[in-house]
């Protein structure tokens, strides 16, 4: 079993902010790392994928990756209110079975 | 692609009642993943299907649950004898395999089924 942890929250900071969430993994041989963003009462959806070591940026988002230190996160650029959600962290294992944490909780104040 | 959809959206039955939840995945994906998700955990793996096969079972599924996928096409989970601590979303994923598509490296979530058991 692979063990995903993240801190619940919830991370407050102010609208136009940089929102930092962080994610350690156990498995040393995990190569897959996701992150879900997910609204209350609804569904996750995927924001960002990354594979392999250092940063991957995507619009407002940037994803990095350590894995000598079993470590990802998650910057949100300009942190906007609808960036409000629960921000889950994924490892991918064997025939695409995920391993979620229990997520960090955003709140983006106007 | 419509999506992964699933049905019914909400259902609330009392304990001890059966409930089945189907799953449609998105057109030619051959793996179909069922989780589990209660208020503020993320969620957890419960079964796997490869086309009509279930290759993997989680120890959280008791036998109470069972998942079926008769034509490699949609799914269904039925809970048996339900109790409180099943209340729950149960949300169906679907992904192609990874040799199939570019996209195969990730999974796709319906907008699940929640669940209350009163």
């Amino acid at each position: 079993q692979k063990e995903v942890e993240q801190n619940s929250g919830p991370l407050s900071v102010p609208e136009g902010a940089i929102a930092s969430l962080n994610c350690t993994y156990s498995d040393r041989v995990s190569q897959s790392f996701f992150w879900y963003r997910q609204y209350s009462g609804k569904s996750p959806e995927l924001i960002m994928s990354i594979y392999s070591n250092g940063d991957k940026e995507d619009g407002r988002f940037t994803a990095q990756l350590n894995k000598a230190s079993q470590y990802v996160s998650l910057l949100i650029r300009d942190s906007q209110p609808s960036d409000s959600a629960t921000y889950l962290c994924a490892v991918r294992g064997d025939f695409n079975k995920f391993y979620f944490g229990s997520g960090t909780k955003l709140n983006v104040k106007p | 692609d419509t999506g992964v959809s699933q049905d019914p959206r909400h259902k609330i039955t009392k304990r001890g009642q059966n409930v089945t939840f189907r799953c449609d995945p998105i057109s030619e994906h051959n793996r179909l993943y069922w989780y589990r998700q209660t208020l503020g955990q993320g969620p957890e793996f419960l079964t796997y299907f490869q086309n009509e096969a279930q290759l993997e079972k989680s120890r959280l599924l008791s036998d109470r649950f069972s998942a079926e996928r008769p034509k490699g096409s949609f799914s269904t989970l039925e809970i048996q004898r339900t109790e409180q601590g099943d209340s729950a979303m149960y949300l169906c994923a679907s992904s192609p395999s990874r040799d199939r598509a570019p996209s195969g490296n990730t999974i796709y979530f319906g907008e699940g089924s929640w669940l209350t058991v009163v």
